[in-house]
């Protein structure tokens, strides 16, 4: 059974920092792209970055870039969000989730809460 | 970037009923689009991928359709366990992009 667990969330002050884990099973971690997604409270779903199955290729949502950092580790079935100069605004859920061989998101962690706020 | 506009933002149906959500591009994906039902409280869940695509397990009752910049979403007959929150996302270019989501709730 695919499993993603994210774990690292809490409360942190504006301009703090916080890293996001998620640790994943039930598949070949090092076979698949992985994502992700924040979603505000109330609010709808934000793709915020996502990394190749060897971490050779990295993208980012625009107004995210240079904040935050993506990364995973292979040999411990791990992927991971480094976020710096957190902002009001980027209280949210964060979700990992897999990306399927159709680019698309198929299997979704229960999301890990982070709030800025001081 | 490519934006998602879906309409509507909360429909309101009974039972039985016909529903219908629609999703323009701002751009053509071609057939690069999924759509994701969200529960509160959960993570999404992922019912069809390349614009008409149901994913294995997801009710016959879901149907897409479109490519380009134009798609639709059906559910032919509402469910109880149907009234939730969609969301299309495209992913036709190495960005990801999801609607802004349409909120079934009952009439």
């Amino acid at each position: 059974e695919v499993q993603l667990v994210e774990s690292g969330g809490g409360l942190v002050k504006p301009g703090g920092s916080l890293r996001l884990s998620c640790a994943a099973s039930g598949f070949t971690f090092s076979s698949y792209s992985l994502t992700w997604v924040r979603q505000a409270p109330g609010k709808g779903l934000q793709w915020v970055s996502s990394i190749s199955s060897t971490g050779t290729y990295i993208y980012y949502a625009d107004s995210l870039r240079g904040r935050f950092t993506i990364s995973r580790d292979n040999a411990k079935n791990s992927l991971y969000l480094q976020m710096n100069s957190l902002r009001a605004e980027d209280t949210a859920v964060y979700y990992c989730a897999r990306i399927d061989y159709n680019n698309c998101f198929d299997y979704w962690g229960q999301g890990t809460l982070v709030t800025v706020s001081s | 970037d490519i934006q998602m506009t879906q309409s509507p933002s909360t429909l309101s149906a009974s039972v039985g009923d016909r529903v219908t959500i629609t999703c323009r591009a701002s751009q053509s994906i071609s057939r690069g689009l999924a759509w994701y039902q969200q529960k509160p409280g959960r993570a999404p869940k992922l019912l069809i991928y390349d614009a008409s695509s149901l994913k294995s397990g997801v009710p016959s009752r879901f149907s897409g359709s479109g490519s380009g910049t134009e798609f639709t979403f059906t559910i032919s007959s509402l469910q109880p366990d149907d009234f939730a929150t969609y969301y299309c996302q495209q992913y036709n270019t190495f960005t990801w992009a999801f609607g802004q989501g349409t909120k079934v709730e009952t009439k």
